[in-house]
């Protein structure tokens, strides 16, 4: 099975702030990676899909980036409703995967 | 809008079988690119895929899970289902129902969670 790799596991900024995350695959996925957002006690919700497609609807703020093994989710300007936790997910085999998570915090 | 909605028992007695529904509602489950799938959460812990089904019945388990678990869709009633047998306190777990769908078909031809259910405890315990 692919692993991804988030970091880091933890980060804590505040409002305004500009923060990255990054992702590591085990092997070359291509573009094949999402990234998704979740807030405590709700389901996940996606944000970026094909590396660096944003979903519609989804504030300009985020940003997606990297191919092959390497991937990184930046929010530039950082909103109070940004702080969440945020995973990985590759679409390129079976089983699909998800990052452990990076939990963002307000500082 | 397409909601997701599951169902099923909060309580499974350990080497039970834990049985979930998800009803489609607001759309319809007839595009044939559309996956149907089940992802579970452990408490204060990560994401891990279990399955997906396809509106023809093609599914793809997790291999980790393979052999305990059974996925089913029903176009007509628009609901799909998780069986998993063999339950212990390791699969006590949030569990959502979820679709994947293909975004962006211009390139290669990848599938995303676009919409989720809210999720359902399972607690497996005597």
């Amino acid at each position: 099975a692919i692993q991804l790799t988030q970091s880091p596991t933890s980060l804590s900024a505040s409002v305004g702030d500009r923060i990255t995350i990054t992702c590591r695959a085990s092997q070359d996925i291509s573009r094949a990676l999402g990234w998704y957002q979740q807030s405590p006690g709700k389901a996940p919700k996606l944000l970026i899909y094909d590396a660096s497609i944003l979903r519609s609807g989804v504030p300009l703020r985020f940003t997606g980036s990297g191919s092959g093994t390497d991937f990184s989710l930046t929010i530039s300007g950082l909103q109070p409703e940004d702080f969440a936790t945020y995973f990985c997910q590759h679409f390129h085999n079976n089983p699909l995967t998800f990052g452990g998570g990076t939990r963002l915090d307000i500082k | 809008h397409l909601q997701l909605q599951e169902s099923g028992p909060g309580l499974v007695r350990p080497w039970g079988t834990l049985s979930l529904s998800c009803a489609v509602v607001g759309d319809s489950m007839d595009n044939f690119r559309d996956l149907w799938g089940w992802i579970r959460q452990a408490p204060g812990k990560g994401l891990e895929w279990i399955g997906t089904i396809s509106t023809t019945g093609t599914v793809d388990y997790n291999p980790s899970l393979e052999g305990r678990v059974t996925m089913s869709l029903d176009t007509s009633t628009k609901h799909f289902s998780l069986m998993l047998t063999s339950v212990t306190a390791a699969d006590t777990a949030v569990y959502y129902c979820a679709r994947l769908v293909a975004l962006d078909c211009s390139g290669t031809c990848w599938s995303w969670f676009d919409s989720w259910g809210q999720g359902t405890l399972a607690t497996v315990s005597s």
